[in-house]
Parts: structure tokens; sequence; C-alpha cells
């Protein structure tokens, strides 16, 4: 176990729905990371909060919106879904948003049909 | 920005051989060279990581080497055993974020 853990852990959905991923870490860290892993594709990098203040933004679709209420929790907010967008979503956190180890969580399989 | 390379996509190794793994990023301004090891089903796990102040670094069977000239640093694992198969990663940073690699499947038989 890394200390961040993610639910639920596996996910289908309709394009109309809407449904939210968590993310929480147990590691005490002040930085958490939402990434996007599809097949034979490098890591993506989505979105970055550091201190609970989103510092980074890569060009992420308007239907992805993250939330971070505190150091701890990272949700991922999901609407009107392409079929495109399954693909397998981790979160990670790192002891600040600085080029620090980061540990990842086991992912959420995000199916949409 | 940032580009990271990575080969090969898979390898496959007989039980007790060595395994390399090597990256080429672009950028000189990077310091910080960290591999991953993703298995089936989990998060992709630190194994081991090395800064730009020294150019090689080992634990156990495993043992990563930065080359900062030619901007490329390797992972080898010795004496594989089948629970080193796995996808690997390797990443570098750039402005405060990781950029990952492709990823290089490992296929250890026994």
């Amino acid at each position: 176990e890394t200390g961040v853990t993610q639910t639920p852990r596996h996910l289908v959905m309709g394009m109309t729905n809407k449904k939210s991923l968590k993310c929480e870490q147990h590691l005490g860290h002040n930085a958490m990371y939402w990434y996007k892993q599809s097949a034979k594709k490098p890591l993506e990098l989505m979105f970055v909060y550091n201190f609970k203040e989103q510092t980074e933004n890569n060009s992420v679709p308007s239907r992805f919106s993250p939330e971070c209420p505190n150091s701890s929790h990272l949700f991922l907010h999901l609407h009107t879904l392409q079929p495109e967008d399954s693909a397998l979503y981790l979160c990670a956190s790192s002891q600040d948003g600085r080029r620090e180890t980061q540990y990842f969580g086991p992912g959420t399989r995000l199916l949409v049909l | 920005g940032e580009n990271v390379e990575q080969h090969p996509s898979t390898l496959s190794v007989q039980e007790g051989d060595s395994a390399v793994i090597k990256c080429t990023y672009s950028d000189s301004a990077s310091n910080y060279f960290p591999w991953y090891k993703q298995e089936l089903g989990k998060g992709p796990q630190l194994i081991i990581d090395i800064r730009s102040n020294v150019g090689e670094k080992k634990d156990q069977r495993i043992a990563v080497t930065l080359n900062k000239t030619a901007k490329h640093f390797s992972l080898h694992i010795t004496e594989t055993q089948p629970e080193d198969s796995a996808v690997y990663f390797c990443a570098t940073d750039n402005t405060d974020k990781l950029i990952f690699g492709t990823g290089t499947r490992l296929q250890v038989f026994p």
C-alpha cells in the first residue's frame, strides 16, 4: 500500500451520466495530482493541486472538473464524457508540488459507453 | 517542451538474466530521474530514482545510471525473477512536473 487510496476502482458510465472519482492520501503530503493513463501512451498529467490551490490545468476539457477541499482529498467530477475518455485515472501525491517523489494510488478504471 | 523517449517497448528475458531499459530526454535542465514499476491492476510504484549530481545509484538488484552529457539514463535489473514482470516507466522533471516515458513491458520467463 502506498498510502493513496482511490474509489471506485472500476466505473462504467454512459455519456449522459455524472459521476465522481475520489482520492485520499494518508501521507501528510501537500500536493495532489490527477493523471490519465491510456494504452500505449505516456501518463498524461491533468491537474495539480498544491496546498489546495490548483497550480496546473493541462488543457483538460471542461467535462472533467477537479475539486480539492483539503490537502488529503481530491475529487474528479465527470459529466457528459466521450468514449475516448475511457482510461485508467490515477491519483498521486507528493510532499509539495515541486520535483519530488510522487506516490500513486491504484487508479480507477473508467469505461464510457 | 520536454520529451522523454523510452526503449524498448517490450522486453523478454529468461529468469536470472539481466534487463536494461533506456530513456533519453531533451531538456538539459532536468535534475530528477525516477523509475516506476506498474504491476497489473496497480498504480505505478517508485522503485529507484537518481538526481543529477550522481552518475549511478544501486539498490540490491536494481541500479540506475545517468549520463547528463548524452542526456540518457538507464535502469538495470540483475538476476531477474518472475515477480519483476511489469511495466516500467522512466520520468524526468520539467518545470515542476514529471514527464513520463511510454513504458517498457518486461516479461521474465521461468
